[in-house]
């Protein structure tokens, strides 16, 4: 594949279950980021992974949040006893690292989260 | 605390005319911008970016203004399509700081044939 892929595309679920976001990034990409966009809002930076190091987790809301990028490729975004206020739409996006020129962000096509 | 602000949520332009879109800032330590073109349930795709070192680039229909002083950018698009109709967002990061982007709450571009 050569974008990013995202799954499920579409995800409703009761309030308090728990819900894995998977994030499937550009191969060779070593950054990976995910964001969430809630209805009128703009895109919410989550969480930040770059090779090997310690992700920048400083825009995970809380900590039912968390997420995993196993083998520097996958990624799972894990959020637990989900809350109405979590319903948006999370993205994920992919880029190379380098050079100025190459840090614009390839997106997937999302993951709608509807909590009831 | 919205630091990439887009304050028009919309705007309509004829076919053919120039498009405007603004964006403003409040961190002076960003210096790389980035415009997003976002179709309904797509992901946002990179349009056009713009370093600080400069005040303008230009792709095609596509121009980016920076104006550092007034910490404000806009995206020009001349001629305006139908095509063009999309969300617009545009993003902002520093250089050296684990490349989190911050973006803006997008500008809904309608472009009347």
């Amino acid at each position: 594949g050569a974008g990013v892929s995202q799954s499920p595309s579409n995800k409703v679920t009761e309030k308090g279950k728990d819900v894995e976001l998977r994030c499937d990034p550009i191969s060779g990409h070593t950054a990976l980021y995910w964001y969430r966009q809630s209805l009128g809002q703009g895109l919410e930076f989550l969480i930040y992974f770059q090779g090997n190091s310690a992700p920048d987790k400083s825009g995970l809301p809380s900590d039912r949040f968390s997420a995993e990028r196993t083998g520097g490729s996958v990624s799972t975004l894990t959020i637990q006893r989900t809350q109405q206020e979590d319903s948006a739409v999370y993205l994920c996006a992919s880029s190379l690292v380098g050079t100025t020129t190459l840090l614009e962000q390839f997106f997937g096509p999302g993951t709608r989260l509807t909590v009831l | 605390d919205q630091q990439v602000k887009q304050n028009s949520p919309s705007l309509s332009v004829q076919e053919g005319r120039i498009s405007i879109l603004n964006c403003d800032y409040t961190n002076s330590m960003f210096d790389y911008f980035l415009w997003y073109k976002k179709y309904p349930a797509e992901g946002p795709t990179f349009l056009i970016s713009i370093s600080s070192i400069k005040d303008k680039n230009e792709d095609g229909r596509f121009t980016v203004f920076l104006n550092k002083s007034a910490k404000h950018l806009s995206l020009h698009i001349v001629p305006s399509q139908p095509g063009d109709s999309a969300v617009y967002f545009c993003a902002a990061s520093q250089e050296g700081t684990g490349n989190q982007f911050y973006f803006g709450t997008g500008t809904s571009l309608t472009v009347i044939p």
